[in-house]
């Protein structure tokens, strides 16, 4: 049973440019939720994706946007990158009914010069 | 504001003793918590949960305590072994089996040392 998939591991940008980080959810899980999680804190909630819908929204700006497609993966978009936007993104997913348990991937590092 | 916190950034432990880490929260409303531990260059990976309708929860050698009145948390591992070694993040979510966000605490790291 694969667990939760994300891709690429490792991506460099520079600022202003955009990026797309992917992310397959655990089998039977039918909501994404993406964190950001800076160096040496806690993850931090960026947006949750059910039924190809954002749910919920965390403090974030219109920078961070994202898509949930018919088979439940997700994607994360950046725009109009910062230097502060260099992070590991987690991608975690979940059953939206039943249990708040969420299921986290091995993330994406992205640094942005 | 952070709403949930962990006040020790490390511990270190002893093979075989018991590891405590602790976790604080703010808002009344939570009525879902969540441990975490976590490896370099892995994502979290979920270890034990509680609702608040409960004060404990076991599940081998971990278990969670809860006190809500203190708005307090706490992990044990017992006993404790080095590749317990990692770093544990406490979460919190205000819509129980709603699929509600979670809001973290920073993380301890915890050391088990042989």
């Amino acid at each position: 049973d694969a667990g939760v998939t994300q891709s690429p591991t490792h991506l460099i940008k520079t600022r202003g440019q955009q990026v797309t980080l992917r992310c397959s959810p655990k089998s039977g899980h039918d909501t994404v939720s993406w964190y950001q999680q800076a160096l040496g804190q806690g993850p931090q909630f960026i947006f949750q994706y059910y039924e190809e819908e954002e749910r919920q929204r965390g403090n974030f700006p219109d920078r961070f946007s994202g898509h949930q497609f018919p088979n439940y993966s997700s994607e994360l978009n950046v725009n109009a990158l910062l230097l502060g936007d260099s992070a590991l993104y987690l991608c975690a997913s979940s059953l939206l009914v039943g249990t708040d348990t969420q299921y986290f991937g091995p993330g994406t590092r992205l640094t942005v010069l | 504001d952070q709403q949930v916190k962990q006040n020790s950034p490390s511990l270190s432990v002893q093979e075989g003793r018991i590891s405590i880490l602790n976790c604080d929260y703010t808002n009344s409303m939570f009525d879902y918590f969540l441990w975490y531990k976590k490896y370099p260059a892995e994502g979290p990976t979920f270890l034990i949960s509680i609702s608040s309708i409960k004060d404990k929860n076991e599940d081998g050698r971990f278990t969670v305590f809860l006190n809500k009145s203190a708005k307090h948390l706490s992990l044990h591992i017992v006993p404790s072994q080095p590749g317990d070694s990692a770093v544990y993040f406490c979460a919190a979510s205000v819509s129980y089996n709603q699929g509600g966000k979670l809001i973290f605490g920073q993380g301890t790291e915890l050391s088990v040392k042989p």
